[in-house]
């Protein structure tokens, strides 16, 4: 088992552009969510996706969304990319229910 | 609003002293608290849980609800020990939104 997976490792965008983040869960999870975490903070929790539905969000804007496939695999979508988007995105998975999570490596999200 | 405090962002121990990484919390209700580590390039782990009431790695934690701590000891550090900290909860109701504080890097001397 891979554990959690994220695509890409790295990426860099510009100023306005659009990004999408992906995210395979730990197999026999279903349960994914997304926590950005910027440089010398803790993760901040952003959105949880269950039955390809968002069912929790944290403080931030609509330019922030996702997506849950039926394979439970999820994309993170930020629009509008600002400076202070650059941070490390992880995504973590869960069974629905459960209060512990598995984390990915990260996506490090520059934008210049 | 419920918050994580870890008010140290540095500790430094000699290998063989004990440690104890602090963490407080600001929540009302009963939450379930964590502590998760990160190793020098590898990916966010828990560690341990307080209603598992388990030693991991020589690592113990202890809920303490009058003072809203959740503190991390160990009596006797290691140099693989050395790594990033972070002390989180789920208050209760909720399953998956983990609160985080800000993370505490333990640096193990020899």
């Amino acid at each position: 088992d891979a554990g959690v997976t994220q695509s890409p490792t790295h990426l860099i965008k510009t100023r306005g552009q659009q990004v999408t983040l992906r995210c395979s869960p730990k197999s026999g999870h279903d349960t994914v969510s997304w926590y950005q975490q910027a440089l010398g903070q803790g993760p901040q929790f952003i959105f949880q996706y269950y039955e390809e539905e968002e069912r929790q969000r944290g403080n931030f804007p609509d330019r922030f969304s996702g997506h849950q496939f039926p394979n439970y695999s999820s994309e993170l979508n930020v629009n509008a990319l600002l400076l202070g988007d650059s941070a490390l995105y992880l995504c973590a998975s869960s069974t629905q229910g459960a209060r512990a999570a598995f984390f990915g490596q990260g996506t490090r999200l520059t934008v210049v | 609003a419920q918050r994580v405090t870890q008010p140290e962002k540095l500790l430094s121990v000699f290998k063989g002293a004990p440690v104890e990484l602090k963490c407080n919390y600001s929540y009302s209700g009963s939450p379930e608290l964590f502590w998760y580590v990160q190793y020098s390039r590898q990916r966010l782990q828990l560690l341990l849980r307080h209603i598992s009431r388990e030693s991991i790695k020589g690592f113990t934690a202890d809920l303490n609800k009058g003072e809203t701590s959740f503190h991390l000891k160990k009596p006797f550090a290691q140099e693989e020990d050395s790594a990033m900290y972070y002390c989180a909860l789920v208050y209760s109701g909720n399953t998956g939104k983990l609160i985080f504080g800000q993370g505490t890097t333990l640096q193990v001397k020899p």
